[in-house]
């Protein structure tokens, strides 16, 4: 089945600098890496996904990069926001087993 | 527009009874998903619904642990004699066509206390 790794664990950044969030996965067959955002006891949000017929997509001040070949994706966030704190979730899916989650990067933004 | 509705959202047990956690998915959902969270931790996948049907319910304990979707009605997860272990956040998604490919939408989760 599908792997997925995420890092860092934690992320602390100062108010406006950019936040980059990595994750990596095991499946060649995962098409679909959509990220979560999930605010201090609330339910997790999807805040942009991307297919693995793109290499790239964005949002405002966010974007979502993908390597196929090296098998990894990457959430960037550009001149990060107090309302930005929150736990962030990668994850893959498209194989036969669903959709695969990170354990979660926890981004503090520094006022 | 109602999207997915759980409850109760927080539900305390004594160690050994039952715990029933429902799940109403977005109208129109025919796809549920059952994850539990346990603090400072990620998403993890426990089973995959359609009606009156278990797809996939890989990631759900062998025992104490069920789960169904009917025809009419939410979803239920079970948890039977349930232990200090089982403490977590329950969360339920739903999406229209499979998960694996297209978003899930969560529900706003409940936070199971075993005593």
């Amino acid at each position: 089945g599908e792997n997925v790794e995420q890092h860092p664990s934690t992320l602390s950044v100062q108010e406006g600098d950019s936040a980059v969030i990595k994750c990596t996965y095991s499946d060649s067959a995962s098409n679909y890496f959509p990220w979560y955002k999930q605010e201090l006891g609330k339910r997790p949000q999807l805040i942009i996904d991307i297919r693995s017929n793109v290499g790239e997509k964005k949002d405002q001040r966010i974007a979502v990069t993908l390597n196929k070949t090296a098998k990894h994706f990457s959430l960037h966030i550009t001149e990060t926001q107090p309302e930005d704190s929150a736990v962030y979730f990668c994850a893959g899916g498209g194989g036969a087993d669903g959709l695969t989650f990170g354990k979660g990067t926890h981004l503090i933004i520094q006022p | 527009n109602a999207g997915v509705m759980q409850n109760p959202r927080h539900l305390v047990r004594r160690r050994g009874q039952e715990a029933r956690l429902r799940c109403s998915p977005v109208k129109g959902h025919s796809h549920v998903y059952w994850y539990r969270q346990l603090p400072e931790e990620g998403l993890k996948f426990m089973v995959y619904l359609q009606k009156e049907n278990i797809i996939d319910e890989s990631g759900m304990p062998k025992e104490r642990f069920s789960a169904e979707f009917p025809k009419e009605g939410p979803s239920i997860l079970r948890i039977q004699q349930v232990v200090r272990g089982d403490s977590a956040a329950y969360f339920c998604a739903s999406s229209p066509n499979f998960g694996g490919n297209n978003e899930q939408f969560f529900g706003p989760g409940t936070r199971l206390t075993v005593l």
